[in-house]
């Protein structure tokens, strides 16, 4: 099964900004306005944070934002908090005809 | 408020079938797919399929096509996952989530099914 190529790891410190990308293909990412960003915490539920490559739903901090150039999506945290320690999935809209929904390896971000 | 309530956890043995339920609240059932992932220990997030809830109308993923389905009953409200000839690599936390547009917005609490002789 295809996957969205992300960085194992990331880090920064408290206050600094980290980018996590998201490496796909035309047939994903770069193909379609349809990634999202989720953040999951360890033993708990993924939450989405970012849609539609950009969008941020109601109640997800102004600190996570989105973006994409040509095959690879970012998610930016700016001011990092301890908070924000946690595993980071990137997914998008798939036209390969044996899935639907393709999503990344995960990140690990650590707060230094 | 949307809720997605999923059954309990399950240890089963290879070979073995196991079903999963998720019932939703708090929105209209029908206008909404929903989405099966799981993910295996340590693992990344691994889409299974998903069904139109209001048609019925079902797609998997290659790799487990054959071994999984998806069914819904629109007068209780609830989704199922079906997975069938269990093998212990299938030892993972199973999720709903519901679909919007080409995202998840809400996801169950996710369901452990362990493979175990």
């Amino acid at each position: 099964q295809s996957a969205l190529t992300q960085p194992a790891s990331v880090s920064g410190s408290p206050g600094q900004s980290i980018t996590i990308s998201c490496t796909g293909t035309s047939s994903d990412v770069g193909g379609y306005n349809y990634v999202s960003w989720y953040q999951q915490y360890p033993g708990e539920t993924p939450k989405l944070m970012i849609y539609d490559v950009t969008n941020r739903p109601s109640g997800v901090s102004n600190r996570f934002s989105g973006s994409k150039s040509g095959n690879t999506a970012s998610l930016t945290i700016s001011g990092l908090q301890a908070e924000d320690e946690a595993d980071y999935y990137c997914s998008s809209y798939t036209s390969d005809t044996t899935l639907d929904v393709v999503f990344g390896g995960g990140t690990k971000l650590t707060v230094l | 408020q949307v809720q997605l309530v999923q059954s309990g956890a399950e240890v089963t043995k290879p070979g073995a079938s196991v079903k999963v339920s998720c019932k939703a609240s708090g929105y209209t059932f029908t206008n909404h797919a929903i989405h099966w992932v799981r993910q295996a220990p340590g693992q990344r997030l691994e889409w299974m399929g998903w069904i139109n809830v209001g048609n019925g109308n079902t797609k998997y993923s290659q790799k487990l096509q054959g071994r999984v389905t998806i069914t819904r009953d629109t007068s209780a409200s609830t989704a199922y996952m079906e997975l069938s000839s269990l093998r212990s690599e299938d030892t993972a936390v199973y999720y709903c989530a519901r679909r919007f547009v080409r995202h998840f917005d809400y996801w169950g609490q996710g369901t452990l099914v362990t493979v175990s002789s």
